[in-house]
Order: structure tokens, then C-alpha cells, then sequence
């Protein structure tokens, strides 16, 4: 399977604290990208890096992507009790149309205010 | 902001019935999905669709499953004879542009909670 995954499968932090996430995948890919997920609702795009991009950053998030290692990073700096979620990467492997994604098995954050 | 609504938020079913959930893409957008999310599980792929065509699919859409765009806004995803692992959340996404074309953002809809008994 391409899927993902990520690890911790949970982790909880007080508020203020980072966070770091980790996913891990299979095959060469396009695109790695991260959603978030409030419990009940659909998923929230985050933030996407290239497969040529080693770090990017939006507001407090850091996502690193390391394809030696076909490993990705997402760091969420000075976290606040809305951060509570749970987070997936999605990957588009290369060679393939790009049109599927797959999502890890996400990471369920929960900060403590 | 605009979004991809999907409808209904929560249906109840025996097994063995047919079931249709639906969505309306974001207007502009061109390549649309369907993923699903048994409860507290992963997120699944099922389906990808683009001009008027299924463009892939997983080995979990299968001959039960069929999907469809009947007009210019609607985008809908059939389950024919419903199993109780048919039970889950399936969300509806869209995007702009294929992933060989650029980067491709999904844009979800809230899901739609189907249970069946």
C-alpha cells in the first residue's frame, strides 16, 4: 500500500507547547500535503511541499519532507487548544495520474488549555 | 469561501437497500473524489472522476459501487446493495487541477455519516 503512516497515533500537550508529527510512506511521490480533521467534519487542507522542497512553513506550521527517507514532519509552534484535531498526510505517489491520494492513519492531538 | 456541500449529513439503512449520497463540487473545480472513513479509522480512496469518467479507482469501489455527475453540479456516489461494513463517513472532495498539471488541493466536504443495520 502507498498509504501512509503516522506516528504518534495520539499525543497531548499543554497549550503552549509544540507539537510534532511524523509520517512515513512507501513510494516515490509527487506531493506530500497535510489536512486536518475536527472530530465529525471533513478534512482541512494545511499545507503541501514538493517532492523538491526540503522544509516549508505557514504561519506555526514547520513540515519538513526528507524523501531518502521517504519521510515528512509537521510541527505546530506555541500550540493552542483549538490545535485539537487530528492530522493526516496524504500522498501522490509518482507516475500515477495524480489523482489519488492517500491518506495515513492521522495523528489525534489533543492540547490541554 | 467556497465549499463542497454534501447531502444528507446522516442516513440510516437497512442492509440490502440502495443508498445515494450526494455532493456539488466546488463550481470551478474539475476532478472529483470520494474517500470514506469507517469511525476512528483511516482515510480511504475510492474513487477519482474527471470528464465524466472514473479516472481511478481503489479495490474497494467495487461493482457495488458506481458514481456519477448527472448534471452540471450534482456528483453522486451509489451503493447498490448495502453491507453493514458499508458502514462509515464518506466524504466528498474536489479540486482544481490534476496533480500532473500542479499541485493538487482537496477541498472536502463535511461528510455524510452512513449507518446501516
Amino acid at each position: 500500500s502507498q498509504q501512509g503512516e503516522e506516528d504518534p497515533q495520539a499525543l497531548s500537550i499543554q497549550e503552549g507547547e509544540n507539537a510534532t508529527m511524523n509520517c512515513s510512506y512507501k513510494t516515490s511521490i509527487n506531493n506530500l500535503q497535510w489536512y486536518r480533521q475536527n472530530s465529525g467534519r471533513g478534512l482541512v487542507h494545511l499545507i503541501l511541499i514538493r517532492s523538491n522542497e526540503r522544509e516549508k512553513h505557514s504561519g506555526r506550521l514547520r513540515v519538513t519532507l526528507d524523501t531518502s527517507k521517504k519521510s515528512s514532519s509537521l510541527l505546530i509552534t506555541a500550540s493552542r487548544a483549538a490545535d485539537t484535531a487530528s492530522y493526516f498526510c496524504a500522498t501522490d505517489f509518482l507516475g500515477n495520474t495524480g489523482n489519488q491520494f492517500y491518506f495515513g492513519t492521522g495523528t489525534s492531538l489533543t492540547v490541554i488549555p | 469561501e467556497p465549499e463542497v456541500t454534501q447531502t444528507p449529513s446522516h442516513q440510516v439503512t437497512q442492509m440490502g437497500q440502495e443508498v445515494i449520497l450526494r455532493c456539488v463540487p466546488i463550481s470551478n473545480h474539475l476532478y472529483f473524489y470520494w474517500y470514506r472513513q469507517i469511525l476512528g479509522q483511516k482515510v480511504e480512496f475510492l474513487v477519482s472522476f474527471y470528464n465524466n469518467e472514473i479516472s481511478e479507482k481503489s479495490e474497494i469501489f467495487d461493482d457495488q459501487f458506481s458514481v456519477e455527475r448527472p448534471d452540471g453540479s450534482n456528483f453522486t456516489l451509489k451503493i447498490r446493495s448495502t453491507k453493514l461494513e458499508d458502514s462509515a463517513m464518506y466524504f466528498c472532495a474536489s479540486s482544481e487541477r490534476s496533480g500532473r498539471a500542479g499541485a493538487n488541493v482537496l477541498t472536502f466536504g463535511a461528510g455524510s455519516r452512513l449507518t446501516v443495520l
